[in-house]
């Protein structure tokens, strides 16, 4: 069965730049994957950032982008800030209808 | 606006059953699939079920495959989800959520309702 794979953490001072990956245990992401980005804070539902690869979803600030890099799908916070500090998921498109989450993100910013 | 709305959680036996419902408002709800996401307690999201906007086909996880079932009504812009023969590991929150259009990804979440499965 394949994984979706996301770092378990990372740290990103207030004002940087942080790039965040999900990649597939077996095989690249493309296009295809249709990847999509979710922010979650504990207690609350997730908030879409982007979906499809690259495209922003409502109201997100252009501080959040999505990418291809390589064989994996990414997530670029720039100029970031305080409340940029949440946990982040990718999910991944696998075919036959079925989505698979990653393992989640919890990024703090410091 | 987009909302979303699930109820019908709550606290069942191992191997009993429970109906959650998800009213929607804000957009044309039969051109749009819908989904039904997942999350233990202190664990990540896990994709659980999708429907087409037509309801059918659907989809899901092999996790709850057989025993649980996705359905829509259309007429009164409501989503369900079936869950029978409830496991433990069943416990989670459960969110629904809307995708971006027939299919794809999710773009609007529910708060989600809360299912606890414990003897």
């Amino acid at each position: 069965q394949t994984v979706v794979t996301q770092e378990p953490s990372f740290s990103v001072s207030p004002g940087g730049t942080v790039t965040l990956t999900c990649g597939l245990s077996s095989g690249s992401v493309s296009s295809s994957s249709y990847s999509s980005w979710y922010q979650q804070t504990p207690g609350q539902a997730p908030r879409t950032l982007i979906y499809s690869t690259d495209t922003r979803s409502s109201g997100v600030p252009d501080r959040f982008s999505g990418s291809i890099l390589g064989n994996k799908a990414a997530l670029t916070i720039t100029g970031a800030q305080a409340d940029d500090e949440s946990d982040y998921y990718c999910v991944l498109y696998m075919n036959n209808g079925i989505w698979v989450f990653g393992g989640g993100t919890k990024l703090t910013v410091l | 606006e987009v909302q979303l709305l699930e109820s019908g959680g709550g606290l069942v036996l191992p191997g009993g059953s429970l109906r959650l419902s998800c009213a929607a408002s804000g957009f044309t709800f039969r051109t749009y699939a819908m989904s039904w996401v997942r999350q233990a307690p202190g664990k990540g999201l896990e994709w659980v079920s999708t429907i087409t906007g037509s309801g059918d086909p659907t989809f899901y996880a092999d996790s709850v495959k057989g025993r649980f079932t996705i359905s829509r009504d259309n007429s009164k812009s409501t989503l369900y989800l079936q869950m029978n023969s409830l496991r433990a590991e069943d416990t989670a929150i459960y969110f629904c959520a809307k995708t971006v259009s027939n299919w794809g990804p999710f773009d609007y979440w529910g708060q989600g309702t809360l299912v606890a499965v414990s003897s």
